[in-house]
């Protein structure tokens, strides 16, 4: 069946520090990708998608790239702020009907002064 | 803001007590779904409905139930609750085939 997998965290840098958090997925057909971000004690919010190869998803200076032929869906940003402290969840919609959404384990991100 | 609550927000229940999550929305959305989040699995979803009494069984469905008489609430019962149902709760509504979360519920079963 559908699956991702996302790097371990807790990821730990300092502000401005850039950003990489690794996502692969396992899939039939083609998945739409998600990356949502949950900030301590609130539910998840989506950051940005990509519904087919080779598209870019963008929100608020976080960008990721849709990659079918390394099936990966790595998260970035250039300069990361303590406002930035949150759990990042890689997503996909699953096969079959009802858009239901597989999700990765999450990753800690931490983001020091 | 997708118009999602969720009541209550936290609980605490003994075990095999019966248990009543209730996800309401203001938007008259079609698809709304359960999951529940657990450390080191991320969201897993229980169940999801496509209609008014349009159900289906989700990853995770065993000791969960689920109905929806209304378009704006989708409600999720513990027939009978385990300590292995202790998680965080959450409902989600499908728009433009993105989903958007409610702010969860934390139930400890003890």
């Amino acid at each position: 069946g559908d699956s991702v997998t996302q790097m371990e965290g807790p990821v730990t840098l300092s502000e401005e520090a850039f950003l990489t958090i690794n996502c692969t997925y396992t899939a039939t057909g083609y998945p739409s990708l998600f990356w949502y971000v949950q900030y301590p004690g609130e539910g998840l919010q989506l950051l940005l998608k990509a519904t087919k190869a080779d598209d870019k998803g963008s929100n608020k200076g976080f960008e990721a790239t849709y990659r079918k032929e390394t099936t990966s869906f790595h998260l970035e940003k250039g300069s990361v702020q303590v406002s930035d402290s949150a759990v990042y969840f890689c997503a996909l919609s699953g096969e079959g009907r009802g858009g239901k959404l597989i999700f990765g384990q999450g990753t800690e991100l931490s983001v020091k002064p | 803001d997708a118009g999602i609550t969720q009541s209550p927000r936290h609980k605490v229940t003994e075990t095999g007590t019966p248990v009543t999550l209730r996800c309401h929305q203001t938007e008259n959305h079609r698809y709304m779904y359960w999951y529940r989040q657990d450390p080191g699995h991320g969201l897993r979803l229980i169940h999801y409905s496509y209609g008014v009494k349009d159900t289906d069984k989700g990853e995770v469905s065993d000791g969960y139930s689920v109905s929806r008489s209304k378009t704006e609430d989708f409600l999720l019962t513990l027939e009978s609750a385990t300590s292995s149902q202790t998680s965080v709760y959450f409902c989600a509504i499908r728009a433009s085939y993105e989903q958007y979360f409610g702010p969860g519920t934390r139930l400890t079963v003890t």
